[in-house]
């Protein structure tokens, strides 16, 4: 299967500090890319949807203006922690969709990010 | 209610057993369904996907009940290897694709 990859896989801040987590389709073009966050022992719950060369759309209690993301180019997207505080530690995860293969074709996760806030 | 409910478990089984996961969703509309393993502090990786029919994967078969809205997941011969949290994942039809996920079933396979 296609490849993605986080970067960081983990990250440890102060709290109010701003954090910046990458996800990249290493094979492929994504024209479109998800971020989840997963606290512990809960389901993944979908944050928003990145299309590439426009704005993210964000699922229901999801602070736009503090989980910034970024889908400038093909194969990265960047989701941007501002300010971040302790309840916002979880396990941040990626997918990214295949735009060459139709619509309902798999996607494909990123090991995920693990952020915990001081 | 949650759009995709799983039994938590943990269900612990011992080598050989046979096991059987459900999962039940709430939107009508969903269109694709599928099972998605995930380990401890991992990302989920698709398991198989579950068509109307009943598929089978070695010793993995999905089913689907549309009208009960209701997914099933059987394992046979569960090895140690299987023992991993199961996630019962809807996606909806549209221009969306999102994927919603149910909050997993943890499976411990003992020696």
């Amino acid at each position: 299967g296609a490849v993605v990859s986080q970067h960081p896989s983990w990250v440890i801040c102060k709290s109010g500090t701003s954090v910046k987590i990458e996800c990249r389709s290493l094979d492929f073009q994504a024209t479109t890319m998800f971020w989840y966050r997963q606290f512990p022992k809960q389901s993944l719950m979908l944050m928003a949807t990145s299309n590439e060369g426009s704005k993210a759309t964000y699922e229901q209690g999801v602070e736009k203006d503090k989980f910034l993301i970024n889908h400038a180019s093909l194969t990265l997207s960047t989701l941007t922690v501002t300010s971040a505080h302790p309840e916002d530690s979880s396990f941040y995860i990626c997918s990214a969709r295949d735009g060459a293969s139709g619509p309902y074709n798999e996607q494909f996760f990123g090991p995920g990010t693990r952020l915990t806030v001081l | 209610r949650k759009e995709v409910e799983q039994d938590p478990g943990p269900f612990n089984v011992p080598e050989g057993a046979t096991v059987a996961f459900n999962c039940t969703y709430s939107n009508s509309a969903s269109q694709s369904f599928f099972w998605y393993r995930q380990d401890c502090r991992k990302e989920p990786k698709l398991l198989m996907s579950v068509y109307s029919s009943g598929n089978e994967d070695g010793r993995f078969t999905a089913q689907l009940n549309r009208a009960s809205q209701y997914i099933s997941l059987l394992i046979r011969d569960s090895k140690l290897s299987d023992s991993a949290t199961y996630l019962c994942v809807v996606r909806y039809g549209g221009a969306t694709n999102k994927l919603i996920f149910g909050t997993g079933t943890l499976l411990a396979v003992q020696p």
